[in-house]
């Protein structure tokens, strides 16, 4: 099962900041959070992912709360061409091996 | 650089038939991957490999087997195709099980 709670479906104005919340209450302490997105049914497309520190690239920013059982996902300046949707995914462990465990996702639909 | 490939993009099968999805990455990676992923949900992991020679289970991998002989390719085959594996399968790779590369998917239909 998912380890991650996102909310169905956000709206955002083009040209305004997106955040993207996820609940990640059951997280352990060694597993990282990674964010993908997938744009009209294409493979999904990595974003970014962090441990405990605020992670930052050109894509996207990742701001993780102190005790890591929530993050939000900021793209700054929203384009048409963000509408995807997003996934918030905890990296797990089984058997010394790592598996992304994968949630619905978030629908973002940027509007102009 | 390709990335990842895959092959078929569409496939049709009938009940009862057999196939082969195709993976092929060229980035070195050790960590390969197939999902599958069903209307409006995310991806469901099928098997996995951690390297050339190795497999094992994901969350979903009955009716599935899979071989991984070179390190480049990695192979999903369906025995005896059934309706319920109608699905858009997805590959990806991973040095290590970090940041994963995805192929484009193969729409598979069986009816």
């Amino acid at each position: 099962d998912a380890k991650t709670t996102q909310p169905t479906s956000m709206d955002c104005a083009e040209g305004r900041a997106a955040n993207l919340p996820c609940n990640h209450s059951t997280i352990s302490g060694n597993e990282y959070v990674y964010w993908y997105r997938q744009i009209h049914s294409q493979g999904p497309q990595y974003i970014i992912h962090g441990l405990k520190n605020n992670e930052t690239n050109e894509m996207a920013s990742l701001i993780i709360t102190e005790d890591r059982k929530s993050s939000t996902l900021i793209l700054p300046h929203a384009t048409l061409r963000d509408t995807a949707v997003y996934y918030c995914i905890v990296r797990v462990a089984v058997d010394s091996n790592y598996q992304l465990i994968w949630g619905a996702g978030t629908k973002l639909i940027i509007k102009p | 650089n390709a990335g990842v490939t895959q092959t078929p993009k569409f496939r049709v099968l009938k009940t009862g038939q057999s196939m082969t999805l195709l993976c092929a990455q060229d980035m070195n990676h050790e960590y390969m991957y197939w999902y599958r992923q069903d209307p409006g949900m995310g991806l469901r992991l099928i098997h996995y490999s951690v390297g050339e020679g190795t497999t094992a289970k994901g969350e979903v991998p009955d009716g599935y087997n899979v071989s991984r002989l070179k390190k480049q390719n990695f192979l999903l085959g369906l025995e005896s195709a059934a309706p319920s594996q109608t699905s858009v399968y997805f590959c990806a790779s991973s040095y290590l099980g970090g940041e994963a590369f995805f192929g484009q998917g193969t729409r598979l239909t069986v009816v």
